[in-house]
């Protein structure tokens, strides 16, 4: 199946500080990203959608100016958590669709740890 | 509102027993039902799909029984394994790209 890079795969930063997640599509040109957030024992919760060359489309709740998400290119989507607060703390979950192919592949996750 | 419900939370089978997951939607608009499976710490991977056009997709030990009228479709593990065990998510697909989640499974197979 195709693959999806997600990095990195765990960080621990502190509070106030900003992390970067990179999310790649490997194999295919992906027009649509997702970000999910994850709880432990959780489903996935959707942050955003991105689609490549726009602006990100926020799920209610979700604040943009804290998950800042980019889409510049067709195998690169960024979620940048500014401004990390304990809270923030989760698993980030990055997913990439082509737009020929129906099917949702998924990075490996990224453990974002803020003390 | 959940769009797709699933049933059950967890799930404890024995191995070689067949573990069965189901899950109820409501839009018949949905047009892609997919399966993942997650492991602790790993993001979710693509098992099995199905289209509503078929009532059921087979894929090894893997099979998908879709009932389109009853809006339900439902995953079963044959011959379930160790290994298996892992967090199950079904979805469902707006035509054009959002996708909708399930709540999980955790399925335990026993030795």
């Amino acid at each position: 199946g195709a693959v999806v890079s997600q990095h990195p795969s765990r960080v621990i930063c502190k509070s106030g500080t900003s992390v970067k997640i990179e999310c790649r599509s490997l194999d295919f040109q992906a027009t649509t990203m997702f970000w999910y957030r994850q709880f432990p024992k959780k489903s996935l919760m959707l942050m955003a959608t991105s689609n490549e060359g726009s602006k990100a489309t926020y799920e209610q709740g979700v604040e943009k100016d804290k998950f800042l998400i980019n889409h510049a290119s067709l195998t690169l989507s960024t979620l940048t958590v500014t401004s990390a607060h304990p809270e923030d703390s989760s698993f980030y979950i990055c997913s990439a669709r082509a737009a020929t192919n129906e099917k949702l592949f998924f990075g490996s996750g990224t453990q974002l740890s803020v003390l | 509102q959940q769009q797709v419900k699933q049933s059950p939370q967890s799930l404890i089978v024995q191995k070689g027993g067949i573990s069965i997951i189901n899950c109820a939607y409501e839009n018949t608009a949905f047009d892609y039902f997919p399966w993942y499976q997650q492991f602790p710490g790993k993001g979710p991977a693509l098992l099995i799909a199905i289209r509503p056009d078929v009532s059921e997709k087979k894929e090894g030990r893997f099979t998908i029984s879709f009932n389109k009228s009853a809006k339900q479709f439902s995953l079963h593990i044959m011959d379930s394994q160790p290994g298996d065990s892992a967090t199950y998510f079904c979805a469902a697909r707006w035509p054009g790209n959002q996708f909708y989640f399930g709540t999980g499974t955790s399925l335990t197979v026993i030795p």
